[in-house]
């Protein structure tokens, strides 16, 4: 199993321009996270899928944050206008039914210049 | 105050030391609580989890609850150089339901 794909790996861009990261979850998984990792904030959930559908996305900072799940094999997570304060690890987590166990991706490392 | 309180380190252990992680937590309501171990430039992976109180043990690592203090903790006996590593506690309401995690604590196992 390949396990959760995420890309790109880094992203460097300049203040004002669109990023869109991409995640290819474990198939038959059901459950898919979206996460931020700062020093200063520690890991941070931002949004979760169940089937495909947005359950909680209470943790998206503000209105520059969009995701969307059009199937059950492939998400994005759009940053439009990025900030230099959006500068973090973005990782994509996905479960079987809300287990204990999610298995993350490597990582996309987001540099806002 | 967030949910769930960790002290960040860095935490230095020679090899073959007994390390204790902890972690504070403030939701009474959390039932379910996670270990997950993170190396460098890695996403975490799930260590261990308990329900409510008490104690699991899995191999060298062990995992203690103590609900009415609000109390997490990891053991780990024999520490190994591979053991260096972020070590991230989350806790949950209920299954199914979203993780609030911890920073995080830095253990560095020296050879």
């Amino acid at each position: 199993d390949a396990g959760v794909i995420q890309s790109p790996r880094h992203e460097v861009t300049e203040m004002g321009q669109e990023v869109t990261l991409r995640c290819k979850p474990i198939s038959g998984h059901d459950y898919l996270f979206w996460y931020r990792q700062t020093m200063m904030r520690g890991l941070e959930l931002l949004i979760y899928f169940n089937n495909n559908v947005p359950i909680d996305d209470s943790g998206m900072p503000e209105d520059r944050f969009s995701a969307k799940m059009p199937n059950a094999s492939f998400s994005t997570l759009k940053i439009q206008p990025s900030e230099p304060r959006d500068s973090a690890v973005y990782f994509c987590a996905s479960s079987i039914g809300g287990d204990h166990e999610q298995f993350f991706g490597p990582g996309t490392r987001l540099t806002v210049l | 105050q967030k949910e769930v309180e960790q002290d960040p380190g860095p935490l230095s252990v020679p090899e073959g030391a007994i390390v204790s992680l902890n972690c504070t937590y403030s939701n009474s309501a959390f039932q379910y609580f996670m270990w997950y171990r993170q190396y460098s430039r890695k996403g975490p992976e799930l260590l261990m989890y308990t329900y409510s109180s008490g104690n699991k043990e899995d191999g060298r690592f062990t995992a203690q609850v103590d609900k009415s203090s609000k109390y997490i903790s990891l053991f780990i006996r024999d520490s190994q150089p591979s053991d260096s590593a972020t070590y991230l506690c989350a806790s949950r309401v209920n299954y199914g339901q979203n993780f609030v995690f911890g920073p995080g604590t830095r253990l560095s196992v020296l050879p």
